[in-house]
């Protein structure tokens, strides 16, 4: 099976940078994704790596490194609105190819 | 296009009752999972559907079970209920089962299980 290590909380104040590991064990995996939920919302789909590298999408990067088994999610210009809970998901290409989240880590952002 | 829908947003069964969620997913959307969701804890797999067919079941006890119809649209049953059960059923929906990791979720269902 798969398994995802993140820290349980991070907290940073506006305008900071604050980045958020992901380190996982699996025999195999299309990719590294993560996602946000905000108290009482849904997970929103942030970002996907499919290859070794980092991917930008405007003041959120992620980058993946399949040889180390760690991927990171990093959060620029942190604004208040981006205080949320960040989850790191993977897709096994085993037999059992569910999309599996980590635990998830709150992010607090301070004025 | 209008998102995941799930029904109800809340709800309040009592111990050994049995519950039924609904969710419609994204039209054009064949594959529907669901996941539950308690506090401190990730999003645990429970099930993923495509054409009408459970593709993926997590590790859950016989009590959860789930279908699929035909326009796609799925539901999740929980019978017996316990405490612990009380959480937040997720639904998710994506073109395709299996593949990928961008999914989108629905609001999901309160339930409390007193």
């Amino acid at each position: 099976g798969q398994s995802l290590e993140q820290p349980s909380e991070v907290t940073a104040v506006e305008g900071a940078i604050v980045q958020i590991n992901c380190t996982y064990q699996t025999s195999g995996f299309y990719g590294l994704s993560w996602y946000q939920q905000h108290d009482g919302g849904a997970p929103t789909f942030l970002s996907y790596n499919g290859l070794d590298g980092l991917e930008e999408t405007g003041r959120f990067s992620s980058f993946l490194s399949r040889s180390d088994s760690y991927g990171y999610l990093l959060l620029q210009e942190l604004q208040m609105k981006d205080s949320a809970s960040y989850f790191c998901a993977v897709r096994s290409s085993g037999s059992a190819r569910q999309l599996t989240f980590g635990s998830g880590t709150q992010l607090t952002v301070l004025p | 296009k209008a998102g995941v829908t799930q029904t109800p947003r809340y709800l309040i069964k009592t111990r050994g009752q049995q519950v039924t969620l609904s969710c419609s997913p994204i039209s054009g959307h064949r594959s529907v999972s669901w996941y539950q969701q308690t506090p401190g804890q990730g999003l645990q797999f429970l099930f993923e559907y495509f054409s009408e067919t459970q593709r993926n079941k997590g590790n859950f006890p016989g009590r959860f079970s789930g279908r699929q119809f035909s326009n796609s649209r799925s539901e999740m049953n929980v019978s017996t209920l316990e405490l612990g059960d009380s959480a937040l059923y997720l639904c998710a929906s994506s073109l395709a089962a299996s593949v990928g990791n961008t999914i989108y979720f629905g609001e999901g269902s309160w339930l409390t299980v007193v």
